[in-house]
């Protein structure tokens, strides 16, 4: 089954310990990419990857790193989570040709920093 | 970053009625997509549209992309309750993605 799976889908920590949210996908998708929700915000985007090595910054990037060493990965990392992070992520990948903007989500991961 | 207005902001009505919800934006975009999420999951992808003033359906849901290139509207023909949920427009400009605030949708059977 075509999917985008993330882990944890919660997590609650506290201010400035390092953690990591996994993103993997199996659709050999270009393309992958994280956002944040928030309550009257709707979503915005905190990095985006073309390829393997290819990592940029979307809308809200600052307290975030991003990796990708693989093409089915995209990690996400707080290393020093503050309780402005506390929001529910959400990961996409979509493909670069075809229907390059047609984004497949993962479930979401629920934050929450204490 | 660029800011999405989406209105109305939520909608309550009766099943079989039409909906109508548009977005707007303070800047142009190459393409505009049309999201539905239901609680607890990732939005899905209802409806793209890849060029100014394109016209696109998909079963009930009709979505045009504005001739400005600065807005979007989605309709729903003939509601039914599972079209309950949260609807958000969402704009690209090159490899970036903005989106709308949302339209939280509830049909009364």
């Amino acid at each position: 089954e075509a999917q985008v799976t993330q882990n944890p889908r919660y997590l609650i920590t506290v201010t400035g310990k390092k953690l990591t949210v996994t993103c993997s996908q199996n659709m050999n998708h270009e393309y992958m990419s994280w956002y944040r929700q928030d309550p009257g915000l709707g979503l915005r985007q905190i990095y985006y990857s073309m390829n393997v090595e290819v990592t940029d910054k979307g809308d809200v990037p600052e307290g975030y790193k991003v990796s990708r060493k693989e093409k089915r990965n995209f990690p996400l990392i707080l290393e020093s989570p503050s309780p402005n992070q506390t929001s529910l992520y959400f990961c996409a990948s979509s493909l670069l040709t075809g229907n390059p903007y047609e984004q497949y989500f993962g479930p979401g991961t629920r934050l929450t920093v204490t | 970053g660029q800011q999405l207005n989406q209105s109305p902001q939520s909608m309550f009505i009766q099943e079989g009625e039409d909906v109508s919800m548009n977005c707007t934006s303070s800047s142009i975009f190459n393409t505009w997509l049309w999201y539905k999420q239901d609680p607890g999951e990732g939005p899905v992808l209802l409806i793209a549209l890849y060029k100014a003033g394109e016209l696109t359906s998909n079963g009930r849901l009709t979505a045009q992309f504005g001739i400005t290139r600065k807005d979007s509207f989605l309709n729903i023909s003939a509601s039914i309750p599972s079209d309950v949920g949260i609807y958000f427009c969402a704009g690209a400009s090159g490899n970036q993605f903005y989106f709308g605030t949302g339209t939280s949708l509830t049909v009364i059977p």
